[in-house]
């Protein structure tokens, strides 16, 4: 079984504070895929990192992918309120279009 | 531009009625996902769809049946709830087009109550 283990489960700042979200595997990934939830709604892909070593930035946001495609990284400069959501990393496998999901990060940004 | 659609929103049932979850997709995408999410389990997947009249087993597909006779429509379908299937249902499809990775788009959640 492809696992993978997102940290910290929770994560409550104060706005205008940095972060970091990681997500884990033993396993490699032909892609990694991050996915915000908000409550009452269902994911929404936020971003897709093919490359080992890649790196992607959406406005305040940067996700990097591992050299060896097992691990990636979100992290986030001066976090808003607006960024308060249920955060999942998702991984696809070399073929098929099931994806391993993991469990998420849980961000609270307090004004 | 409707997406995703599931219906209904909101569901309570008893233990042993049969219930059935719709989801609908107007992107005419090849795969269509159906996963529960609880807390300290994340996301699981039930069952998945490559194409109509192709379905497959994910991680928990116990106590749960689906079908897809048409490409938009992934019903799913519990033949006798259970409490322990007590969750929040999403649907989600795909496609696999060029520079695209198998990105899932998820509908907004059926939650289901089962007393």
């Amino acid at each position: 079984t492809q696992l993978l283990e997102q940290s910290p489960q929770f994560l409550s700042i104060q706005e205008g504070e940095n972060l970091t979200v990681y997500c884990n595997s033993s396993s490699v990934f032909s892609s990694l895929q991050w996915y915000r939830q908000e409550p009452g709604e269902g994911p929404v892909l936020l971003v897709t990192v093919v490359t080992g070593g890649e790196v992607k930035k959406l406005k305040r946001l940067t996700f990097q992918f591992g050299d060896a495609r097992k691990d990636s990284s979100l992290h986030i400069t001066a976090a808003q309120p607006g960024d308060t959501g249920l955060y999942l990393c998702a991984g696809a496998r070399t073929s098929g279009s099931r994806l391993t999901f993991g469990e998420g990060t849980q961000l609270t940004v307090n004004p | 531009d409707a997406g995703i659609t599931q219906s209904p929103r909101y569901k309570i049932t008893e233990t042993g009625r049969q219930v059935t979850l719709m989801c609908h997709q107007t992107w005419s995408h090849s795969y269509m996902f159906w996963y529960r999410q609880d807390l300290g389990h994340g996301l699981r997947l039930i069952y998945y769809s490559a194409a109509a009249d192709i379905t497959d087993k994910g991680e928990v597909p116990d106590g749960y049946v689906v079908s897809r006779s048409k490409t938009e429509n992934f019903p799913l379908t519990l033949e006798s709830a259970t409490r322990s299937q007590t969750s929040v249902y999403f649907c989600a499809s795909s496609d696999r087009l060029a520079g695209h990775n198998y990105e899932q788009y998820f509908g907004p959640g059926t939650r289901l109550t089962v007393t």
